[in-house]
């Protein structure tokens, strides 16, 4: 199957800090998308992106779509407590199938 | 709006049982998706429904069935049940396949002893 890595796998973060995470892949694709996982829930999308070199904002969050089309990045600037979770990117390139990436689990230390 | 529900939350089994499990979403979606979850390797599709009538298999469909029983529900179903299928399983829809944006389930946990 589809790989998709994730970098870092884990963070620790004084409140206030920025945090930048980044997802690569194989294989192009035309979709990116990024989910926040709470403990025991389940994924919800934040941001989505559709073009190479695109850069979408959502509050806090800031994504890029990387212009190779293999690469995508997650910065979100002044964390709170409530940042915390796991952070998954994912991808298609048919848009039949999304490739999700092995995750980031952000903690934010107040 | 309960959005996409899953039960059961968590469910031990043995090595041999089987077991379905339920999904029912109530935002009139036409797609449905079963993914599992394992530490360290993200969320893999198991099986997913582009629409009422219709299955497909996805990255990861051995050992596993699935029911498209009506446009509001799509189950799973592990005939039997292997120490190797212990994960966290997702369900989500989506209104149409090309869609992006998937609404998950809370998720349940299944052990296989």
């Amino acid at each position: 199957g589809q790989q998709l890595n994730q970098s870092p796998q884990s963070m620790f973060i004084q409140e206030g800090e920025d945090v930048s995470m980044n997802c690569t892949s194989s294989s192009i694709f035309n979709t990116w998308l990024w989910y926040k996982q709470d403990p025991g829930e389940g994924p919800v999308l934040l941001i989505a992106l559709y073009k190479a070199g695109e850069l979408t904002s959502n509050g806090r969050l800031t994504a890029q779509f990387g212009i190779t089309r293999k690469d995508s990045f997650l910065n979100i600037s002044a964390s709170i407590p409530s940042d915390v979770g796991i952070y998954f990117c994912a991808g298609t390139l048919t848009g039949n199938q999304f490739y999700f990436g092995t995750g980031t689990s952000l903690t934010v230390i107040p | 709006n309960a959005g996409v529900t899953q039960t059961p939350k968590f469910q031990v089994l043995k090595t041999g049982q089987s077991m379905t499990l339920q999904c029912a979403q109530d935002m009139n979606h036409n797609s449905m998706y079963w993914y599992r979850q394992d530490p360290g390797m993200g969320l893999r599709l198991i099986y997913y429904s582009a629409s009422e009538g219709t299955t497909d298999k996805g990255e990861v469909p051995n050992g596993y069935n699935v029911s498209r029983l009506n446009k509001r529900e799509f189950s799973l179903r592990l005939e039997s049940a292997a120490p190797s299928q212990t994960s966290v399983y997702f369900c989500a829809s989506s209104e149409e396949l090309a869609s992006d944006t998937q609404y998950f389930g809370p998720g349940t946990r299944l052990t296989v002893l």
